[in-house]
């Protein structure tokens, strides 16, 4: 069993749209968790990151952890096309950083 | 890019030969990673180092050395590259004064044919 497992879509919405992520972990020791976007050919670039289980909220953009039942999301409300990138959750323990495959998204003007 | 570069972007090579990848930052963040990305498995940890000449390995580090003589440049080497090394290798740096956040590289891919 994977540490992270996020379901890699791909994922299709109109502009607009709510978007939802989801990642489910395993390991009770991880403490702080990250959402990175990730456009195609580029690297990873850090979109959000919380500690504690609760809501967290950027802009378009809140991220929910819930550590009782090892379950994060990502949501994204008035979804833009240039939002049109892969998705992925992290977590860490320590020094060593585990991350999901990545949700495919697309945002159809 | 968090003052991070990677070189080369691009490389191709054979089957059995040694390679090296470098990553080079420029704020003297004291953690630096590497990790390989492949579809199905995204982003999987190589090595990591936490100063100079200090490092540890990953959840996917055979067949891979790494080394930190300056605190700026941590470099990856596949001593007999394989085909199953094929992929795009990321680098990332920890600044840990900001908190428990990496920033990552461009990338470098890399095809073993």
């Amino acid at each position: 069993q994977k540490e992270v497992e996020q379901d890699p879509g791909p994922l299709s919405v109109p502009e607009g749209a709510i978007v939802s992520l989801n990642c489910t972990y395993s390991n009770s020791a991880f403490q702080y968790f990250m959402w990175y976007r990730q456009y195609s050919r580029k690297g990873p670039e850090l979109l959000m990151y919380t500690y504690s289980s609760g809501n967290k909220e950027d802009g378009r953009f809140t991220a929910q952890v819930d550590k009782s039942s090892k379950y994060i999301s990502l949501f994204i409300r008035d979804s833009q096309p240039s939002d049109s990138a892969t998705y992925l959750c992290a977590m860490n323990a320590g020094n060593q950083f585990y991350f999901g495959t990545g949700t495919s998204l697309t945002v159809i003007p | 890019d968090a003052g991070i570069t990677q070189s080369p972007r691009h490389k191709v090579t054979e089957t059995g030969t040694p390679v090296t990848l470098r990553c080079h930052q420029t704020e003297n963040h004291r953690y630096m990673y590497w990790y390989r990305q492949d579809p199905g498995h995204g982003l999987r940890l190589i090595h990591y180092s936490y100063g100079v000449k200090d490092t540890d390995k990953g959840e996917v580090s055979d067949g891979y050395s790494v080394s930190r003589s300056k605190t700026e440049d941590f470099l990856l080497t596949l001593e007999s590259a394989t085909s199953s090394q094929t992929s795009v290798y990321f680098c990332a740096i920890r600044p840990t004064s900001l908190g428990n956040e990496q920033f990552f590289g461009p990338g470098t891919r890399l095809t073993v044919l």
